[in-house]
């Protein structure tokens, strides 16, 4: 069984400042992983995914995310944090030879920049 | 433009009523999948269809039904069984056939629909 643990429901941060969202990860196999942004009353948002390769990914407003496959992490990060960054934030996992199947999401993990 | 479309943004339910939940999407995609949200749950799945005329169901289906006639369409039915309907529901989309490296690509979301119980 795939599952995906966000162990922090809330990260308050400065603006400016380094962010960190957490993720861990179980899966059989290899996985892809993926990470999306919900705003109040919105549906979820693609930030960003690991699929193979450099394990520091790259994606949308400035976000990355670093795969340990190791420790079966892959945790958000963003040099500089923006007040606009307050959000929810999802991490979500698929075995790498399930096709389409549905992802599987953690519980999310609010974050709240202050100015 | 290219998405999905979630109708309505806000539905009410009076007990013992069934109501559909709308999604559309244009994205030529294959599968298709609804969710439901409450508040620190997470995301949890209903129901999901992989093709046309086909869905299976997700963790918390019971008290839902769903079908899937058209490859653009995937609508959501909360019956009256369904106890505790009071959420936020979102549809998502992805491509879907095989060989097409499906299980890497993400998927995409509508804007949602809150139902309330009156």
């Amino acid at each position: 069984a795939q599952s995906v643990a966000q162990p922090e429901d809330q990260v308050n941060v400065a603006e400016g400042n380094p962010l960190t969202v957490k993720c861990t990860y179980s899966v059989s196999g290899n996985p892809y992983l993926f990470w999306y942004v919900q705003y109040p009353n919105r549906g979820l948002q693609f930030l960003l995914k690991y699929i193979t390769g450099d394990n520091l990914v790259k994606g949308s407003y400035g976000f990355e995310a670093e795969f340990n496959k190791s420790q079966t992490s892959f945790h958000l990060k963003k040099p500089s944090a923006l007040v606009s960054d307050s959000a929810l934030y999802f991490c979500a996992v698929r075995a790498r030879n399930s096709g389409n199947t549905p992802l599987v999401f953690g519980k999310g993990t609010r974050l709240s920049v202050i100015a | 433009d290219g998405g999905i479309t979630q109708s309505p943004k806000y539905l009410f339910r009076k007990e013992g009523q069934n109501v559909t939940l709308s999604c559309e999407q244009n994205l030529n995609h294959d599968a298709m999948y609804w969710y439901r949200q409450d508040p620190g749950q997470g995301l949890r799945l209903i129901y999901y269809s992989q093709i046309v005329n086909d869905f299976q169901k997700g963790d918390i289906a019971e008290g839902y039904s769903v079908s899937r006639e058209k490859k653009e369409s995937f609508p959501l039915t909360v019956t009256s069984a369904q106890k505790n309907p009071t959420a936020f529901y979102l549809c998502a989309s992805s491509i879907g056939l095989p060989g097409q490296g499906q299980g890497r690509q993400p998927q995409h979301f509508g804007d949602g629909t809150r139902l309330s119980i009156l």
